[in-house]
């Protein structure tokens, strides 16, 4: 089954204890990417991977980081977690044409963060 | 920088209504443009993906309608059922920002009665 997995799903830490974000998918897939959801602000993208050892920054990347050694495997990083990095977080990945139209973008089940 | 608006935020309708979603963007230079459903507790789930040449696509009870010149889309769906309530996103990915991929708006909160 053509899916994303993310690990683990619920997970409550202290400020300052790093922590990461497994995502992994099974289609092949060139882009990968991160994104947090918060209530009134909608889903913002945090990171982005188009290839394997190929990533850059979306819109609210402080404070996390990310790594493509694997085209299946994008983990997220938190290496000092804070309160406002308490959220709900989503890993995505679809085909990649720079011109393209069709990539349908696939979602994870979501990672809830509470960090206190 | 583009914007995404989606209108209503909220509706609660009863059985069997037909109803209509809509999202408004702001930089019509966009590759595509995709509906997705969200469950509580869950991820997303594509329900349909427009692309920027294309008018409306089509699946099951579902119908989504692209006005690129104008910003709009529509999502329409005949014949609500008590399993159609959800949160419906819309996203669009743009034609010039190569790596920020999509773009959301807030949702719109769906709840059929029944």
């Amino acid at each position: 089954e053509a899916q994303v997995t993310q690990n683990p799903r619920y997970l409550i830490t202290v400020t300052g204890k790093k922590l990461t974000v497994t995502c992994s998918q099974n289609m092949n897939h060139e882009y990968m990417s991160w994104y947090r959801q918060d209530p009134g602000l909608g889903l913002r993208q945090i990171y982005y991977s188009m290839n394997v050892e190929v990533t850059d920054k979306g819109d609210v990347p402080e404070g996390y980081k990310v790594s493509r050694k694997e085209k299946r495997n994008f983990p997220l990083i938190l290496e000092s977690p804070s309160p406002n990095q308490t959220s709900l977080y989503f890993c995505a990945s679809s085909l990649w044409k720079l011109a393209g139209g069709r990539e349908t973008q696939y979602f994870g089940p979501g990672t809830r963060l509470l960090v206190l | 920088k583009q914007e995404v608006t989606q209108i209503p935020a909220a509706l609660s309708v009863p059985e069997g209504e037909n109803l209509v979603l809509n999202c408004s963007f702001t930089d019509s230079a966009i590759y595509n443009l995709q509906w997705f459903r969200q469950d509580p507790g869950k991820g997303l789930t594509s329900l349909l993906l427009i692309q920027s040449s294309q008018r409306e696509q089509t699946s099951g009870r579902l119908n989504a309608s692209l006005d690129k010149s104008s910003g709009r889309s529509t999502l329409y769906i005949a014949a609500s059922q008590p399993g159609d309530s959800a949160t419906y996103l819309c996203a669009v990915r743009g034609a010039y920002n190569a790596g920020n991929m999509l773009t959301f708006g807030g949702g719109t909160r769906l709840m059929v009665k029944p």
